[in-house]
C-alpha cells in the first residue's frame, strides 16, 4: 500500500519567512492534494496536482509534484499568522479514496 | 452553496454502544466518504458511497458500516464502541464521476466521538 511521509512533522517560523513542507511517497503519484486543518476541525482544500512537474498557486501558497521523485512540496511565501494550521497531503488512490501523510503543524510566530 | 454538515458535532458514548453519524454532502455532489483520523493512526479512510452503493472500503472492522440515501446524505454507523474508537470522523463529498482518479473531495467539520 502507498504511504506517504511529510517533513518537517513540526515547523515555528517567524511571521513574513518563507517556508516549505515536502510529502513523500513510496509509489507513484498519480494525483496528490494539499489540504490545510485547524486542530479538531475539518480539512480545507487548497490544491490538487496531477501531472508531473505541475505547479499551482493560490495567494502565497505554491504547491509542485515532482513526478521522478514521488515527491510534492507546498511553498509560502511571506508567512502569515492565519497560515497556521496542520498541512496534509493526500495521494490518490482512485475510486474517491485517499492516503494521507501525518500532517505537518505550523505555528507562526508574531 | 452550503458546505458538507456533519452532526452531532460531539458525542460521548459509552463501551459497548452504539453511534450514527449523519453526514450532508454539498448540493449535486453523489459521492460521500468516510474517514477516521486519531493522533496515533492519523487519517484513514473508511468507506466510499455512490448513489447509495457502496464502491470502496477501507480496513476496518465489520463494526463499522454505512449507508447512503437517495438524496446523497450518508450515515456511518459504529457498533459495539471500543474505547480505540475515539476519533475525529471526518465526511467528504465529491462529484464522484471521476472514474479511476479521485474527484477532489470537501470535507465536512467532523463529528469528535469519545468513547468512555
Amino acid at each position: 500500500s502507498q504511504e506517504l511521509e511529510q517533513s518537517p512533522q513540526s515547523l515555528i517560523v517567524q511571521e513574513g519567512k518563507n517556508l516549505t513542507i515536502n510529502c513523500t511517497s513510496s509509489k507513484t503519484l498519480y494525483g496528490l492534494y494539499w489540504y490545510k486543518q485547524k486542530y479538531g476541525e475539518g480539512l480545507i482544500f487548497l490544491m490538487m496536482l496531477q501531472k508531473g512537474g505541475e505547479e499551482k498557486s493560490h495567494e502565497k501558497i505554491t504547491a509542485k509534484l515532482d513526478e521522478k521523485k514521488q515527491q510534492s512540496s507546498l511553498h509560502i511565501t511571506a508567512s502569515q499568522p492565519s497560515h497556521a494550521g496542520i498541512y496534509l497531503c493526500g495521494a490518490d488512490q482512485g475510486a474517491q479514496k485517499l492516503v494521507f501523510g501525518q500532517g505537518t503543524r505550523l505555528t507562526i510566530n508574531p | 452553496k452550503a458546505g458538507v454538515t456533519q452532526t452531532p458535532r460531539y458525542l460521548i458514548k459509552t463501551r459497548g454502544q452504539q453511534v450514527t453519524l449523519s453526514c450532508s454532502p454539498i448540493s449535486g455532489h453523489r459521492s460521500v466518504s468516510w474517514y477516521q483520523q486519531t493522533p496515533g493512526q492519523g487519517l484513514q479512510f473508511l468507506f466510499e458511497y455512490f448513489s447509495e452503493t457502496q464502491r470502496n472500503k477501507g480496513n476496518f472492522p465489520g463494526r463499522f458500516s454505512g449507508r447512503q440515501f437517495s438524496n446523497s446524505r450518508s450515515e456511518m454507523n459504529v457498533s459495539t464502541l471500543e474505547l480505540g474508537d475515539s476519533a475525529l470522523y471526518l465526511c467528504a463529498s465529491s462529484i464522484g464521476l471521476a472514474g479511476a482518479f479521485t474527484d477532489t473531495q470537501y470535507f465536512g467539520p467532523g463529528t469528535r466521538l469519545t468513547v468512555l
